[in-house]
């Protein structure tokens, strides 16, 4: 079945440093892929997708390309804030998979930025 | 006001009790989901429904029941809660299948004791 795999946390940097968070996946089809963000005491909410090969997705700083020869989607932003603590998830939509419709979600990464 | 939103936030039963948990979206998405999330775990699926009256099993069905009269409501019901149930419950919607942005409710925090 599908799969996506997370760096392990949790992270913590200081603000301004440099972020990357690693995900990988198995997909049966042709995935669509995605991080969430999970701010303290909240549900997900969608931080950026890309649905082809090459893509990139960016939202508040943030990037993610898809990398469909690695089997990748990497989170990166360039300089952290603070305000960027929280619970980050990639997720992937396969159109594959015997119950398409659903999104399956790594184990998630506990960012903490430093001021 | 529209979104999609989840009752009761917190909830503490005993082992053996029936519980239900609450989930409203006011935009008419066809697909609705039901999570739960659990330290070392990430988020698992329990039930999901692509419209009303329809409903599939996700990755951890067991001990729960789901129903969907309505499309804007779907609600979990543990028929006799134990304490492996105790989680926090997501529920979400997405207006698509494949490739779709899930919303996604504020929680609802589940202990049994």
């Amino acid at each position: 079945g599908d799969s996506v795999t997370q760096m392990e946390g949790p992270v913590t940097l200081s603000e301004e440093a440099f972020l990357t968070i690693n995900c990988t996946y198995t997909a049966t089809g042709y995935p669509s892929l995605f991080w969430y963000v999970q701010y303290p005491g909240e549900g997900l909410q969608l931080l950026l997708k890309a649905t082809k090969a090459d893509d990139k997705g960016s939202n508040k700083g943030f990037e993610a390309t898809y990398r469909k020869e690695t089997t990748s989607f990497h989170l990166e932003k360039g300089s952290v804030q603070v305000s960027d603590s929280a619970v980050y998830f990639c997720a992937l939509s396969d159109p594959g998979d015997t119950n398409a419709g659903k999104s399956t979600f790594g184990d998630g990464t506990t960012l903490t930025v430093k001021p | 006001d529209a979104g999609i939103t989840q009752s009761p936030r917190y909830k503490i039963t005993e082992t053996g009790r029936q519980v239900t948990l609450m989930c409203h979206q006011t935009w008419s998405h066809s697909y609705m989901f039901w999570y739960r999330q659990d330290l070392g775990h990430g988020l698992r699926l329990i039930y999901y429904s692509a419209a009303a009256d329809i409903t599939d099993k996700g990755e951890v069905p067991d001990g729960y029941v789901v129903s969907r009269s309505k499309t804007e409501n779907f609600p979990l019901t543990l028929e006799s809660a134990t304490r492996s149930q105790t989680s926090v419950y997501f529920c979400a919607s997405s207006e698509q299948g494949v490739g779709g942005e899930l919303f996604f409710g504020e929680g609802s925090r589940l202990t049994v004791l």
